[in-house]
């Protein structure tokens, strides 16, 4: 069974510092990793999806790399913003009915 | 372009009450899920639909839950009767065919007395 993990669960950085979220999986036979940004009291918007054959993908401010063999993806945020701050969630899709396996998430705070 | 649409927002009931959620997805688009979201962790997958068909319902609850999707465009998942441990709130997302990107509606939030 896939299991994601997501840590910490927390973070606050100040306004400005470049920061690194992690996520690891235990199965590597995985077909896509998403990262989703989830906002209080809102549904989940996506950020960056990286196809199993891909190292990383990039959007703005944002790179999302994966290493299959080790089973971890980095979520990399540069110049992070107050705007920023938000629950990060990485999930896997096993390719099985292209069912998402979600981590807990990582609730990031930026400081003026 | 309009995203998910989600009805209700919040809902407050007692213990073995009935509850509905409704669904409409992106326009076009075939595929729709059903996420459950409890505090404090990621969604979990309750059903997945392709056009009316329902390909994976394995992590729903069929006892109390049950959903549809009669014309392959709007649905509606109900539970019946609720029990305290469904308070959580509830995802539908939607995907086209030529994308894996899942889209995702604002969610009801169940609490159940």
């Amino acid at each position: 069974k896939q299991e994601v993990t997501q840590i910490p669960a927390a973070l606050s950085v100040p306004e400005g510092e470049n920061l690194v979220l992690n996520c690891s999986f235990t199965d590597s036979a995985i077909y896509n990793l998403q990262w989703f940004r989830q906002d209080p009291g809102k549904g989940l918007t996506s950020l960056l999806l990286i196809q199993s054959s891909q190292r990383e993908q990039t959007s703005g401010r944002l790179n999302a790399s994966l290493d299959k063999s080790s089973g971890r993806s980095t979520l990399y945020i540069a110049a992070s913003q107050p705007g920023d701050s938000a629950t990060y969630l990485c999930a896997v899709d096993t390719g099985a009915n292209s069912k998402l396996t979600f981590g807990k998430g990582i609730t990031l705070s930026v400081r003026p | 372009e309009a995203g998910v649409v989600q009805s209700p927002r919040y809902k407050i009931i007692e213990k073995k009450q009935p509850v509905a959620f409704w669904c409409n997805p992106i326009s076009g688009h075939n595929t729709l899920y059903w996420y459950r979201q409890n505090l404090g962790q990621g969604p979990e997958l309750l059903i997945r639909y392709e056009n009316e068909e329902a390909v994976d319902d394995s992590q729903l609850p069929k006892d109390r839950f049950s959903a549809e999707r009669l014309k392959g465009v709007d649905s509606t998942l109900k539970i019946q009767p609720a029990e305290l441990g469904d308070s959580a709130v509830y995802l539908c997302a939607s995907s086209s065919r030529d994308s894996e990107t899942q889209y995702f509606g604002p969610g009801t939030r169940l609490l159940v007395l």
